[in-house]
């Protein structure tokens, strides 16, 4: 049973460009969110994806935006690169039950350099 | 909305000592309480979780942390640490009532020295 996989695992862009991180949810998984994670910091709620719509968001400009697809996978799109967006980004899959204690579970993440 | 505060960002043990993470949480409403575990280079595993109920909850591998309200505290312990246990913790929170955001502290790094 394969968890969440992320691609690519690191990458390299320039400032201004602007990159795109996929994810695939944990089997039988229809939830998506992804984290922010900065070196040295813990994980920061970006936004999740349910039923293919945004259901909620953190405090991040618009520069970040996102996708489900009809499969459950994700993308995460990022505009406008900037030094400050270097980090691990992290996709997290559940499967919605109404209940905000079910269990989230995390990919390895995508090492995003900007330079 | 919430917040978490681990108290120590490094914490250096020796093997086969006792350790105590310590986490607390700010939150206007009631929350659910989480302690995930990352290994170098590698995602978030959970440990484990408190939703109701005993207010401490143990892990399959010999960690355990207790809820306390009135402190609003969620403090991780192991009596007898391994070097396979170094690794970063972080405590969480989410909002009960189906948010799935997860609140995050900043994380402790828990060395443990032969």
């Amino acid at each position: 049973d394969a968890g969440v996989t992320q691609s690519p695992t690191h990458l390299i862009k320039t400032r201004g460009q602007q990159v795109t991180l996929r994810c695939s949810p944990k089997s039988g998984h229809d939830t998506v969110s992804w984290y922010q994670q900065a070196l040295g910091q813990g994980p920061q709620f970006i936004f999740q994806y349910y039923e293919e719509e945004e259901r909620q968001r953190g405090n991040f400009p618009d520069r970040f935006s996102g996708h489900q697809f009809p499969n459950y996978s994700s993308e995460l799109n990022v505009n406008a690169l900037l030094l400050g967006d270097s980090a691990l980004y992290l996709c997290a899959s559940s499967l919605y039950q109404g209940f905000s204690g079910n269990t989230i579970y995390f990919g390895e993440g995508s090492w995003l350099t900007v330079v | 909305a919430q917040s978490v505060t681990q108290l120590d960002s490094q914490v250096p043990v020796f093997e086969e000592a006792p350790v105590e993470l310590r986490c607390n949480y700010s939150s206007s409403v009631s929350v659910y309480l989480f302690w995930y575990v990352q290994y170098p280079n590698q995602g978030l595993q959970l440990l484990l979780k408190y939703l109701s109920g005993s207010t401490l909850v143990e892990s399959i591998n010999g960690f355990e942390a207790e809820f306390n309200k009135s402190q609003t505290s969620f403090h991780l312990r192991k009596p007898s640490v391994h070097i396979s246990d170094t690794a970063e913790y972080f405590c969480a929170v989410r909002e009960q009532g189906g948010s799935e955001k997860l609140v995050f502290g900043k994380g402790t790094k828990l060395t443990v020295n032969p």
